[in-house]
């Protein structure tokens, strides 16, 4: 199946500062890459997705990047609030339907 | 968006017992849905795809006898741990898309098991 790996695994930043998680994924089938955030307990919320024909896309302060080639995508997070402290994970749709999940980001924003 | 819903939230079992838990999408109608199973500060691991109608895929590793799932109308999806055991303690999730909306997978509430 796919394998898609991500990085790092914890991530700590002053408020304010950029965060910037990346994943990587084997499958060249694979088209669509979302990102979710997931709080303690709760679950998983996406906040952003890019599909293979689209090499960036924007939301506020979130950004998402995707390099087809080099089978990566990354997220980024520009002015970061103690609110998005959280885990975030990647993800890439696979057979267009089955979802494989990045390892996992835990993202401290520290006031 | 659409809505996933999960249930129970939290089950506490004893060990050799059977646990069902439900997923439903309450506003569209999905042929597949997905099970997983996330460990204390680790990913989402992919356990099975729910396929209405048909047998369930297992993914690599995942023991179809142990976790049986039944989707047996386009709006639900069970999965079962049968003959717990402490180790099966873990935080189960369920996924499913809206396969008229935009291809985002809506997660539900996920359940707590505790086997003891």
């Amino acid at each position: 199946g796919e394998n898609v790996e991500q990085h790092p695994s914890t991530l700590s930043v002053q408020e304010g500062d950029s965060a910037v998680i990346k994943c990587t994924y084997s499958d060249s089938a694979s088209n669509y890459f979302p990102w979710y955030k997931q709080e303690l307990g709760k679950r998983p919320q996406l906040i952003i997705d890019i599909r293979s024909n689209v090499g960036e896309k924007k939301d506020q302060r979130i950004a998402v990047t995707l390099n087809k080639t080099a089978k990566h995508f990354s997220l980024h997070i520009t002015e970061t609030q103690p609110e998005d402290s959280a885990v975030y994970f990647c993800a890439a749709l696979r057979n267009g339907n089955q979802f494989y999940f990045g390892t996992g980001t835990s993202l401290t924003v520290i006031p | 968006g659409a809505v996933v819903s999960q249930h129970p939230s939290r089950v506490i079992c004893k060990s050799g017992t059977s646990v069902k838990i439900e997923c439903r999408s309450l506003d569209f109608q999905a042929t597949t849905m997905f099970w997983y199973r996330q460990f204390p500060k680790q990913s989402l691991m992919l356990m099975a795809t729910s396929n209405e109608g048909s047998k369930a895929t297992y993914e690599q590793g995942v023991e179809k006898d142990k976790f049986l799932i039944n989707h047996a109308s386009l709006t639900l999806s069970t999965l079962t741990v049968t003959s717990a055991h402490p180790e099966d303690s873990s935080f189960y999730i369920c996924s499913a898309r809206d396969p008229a909306g935009a291809g985002e997978a809506f997660f539900g509430q996920g359940t707590r098991l505790t086997v003891v």
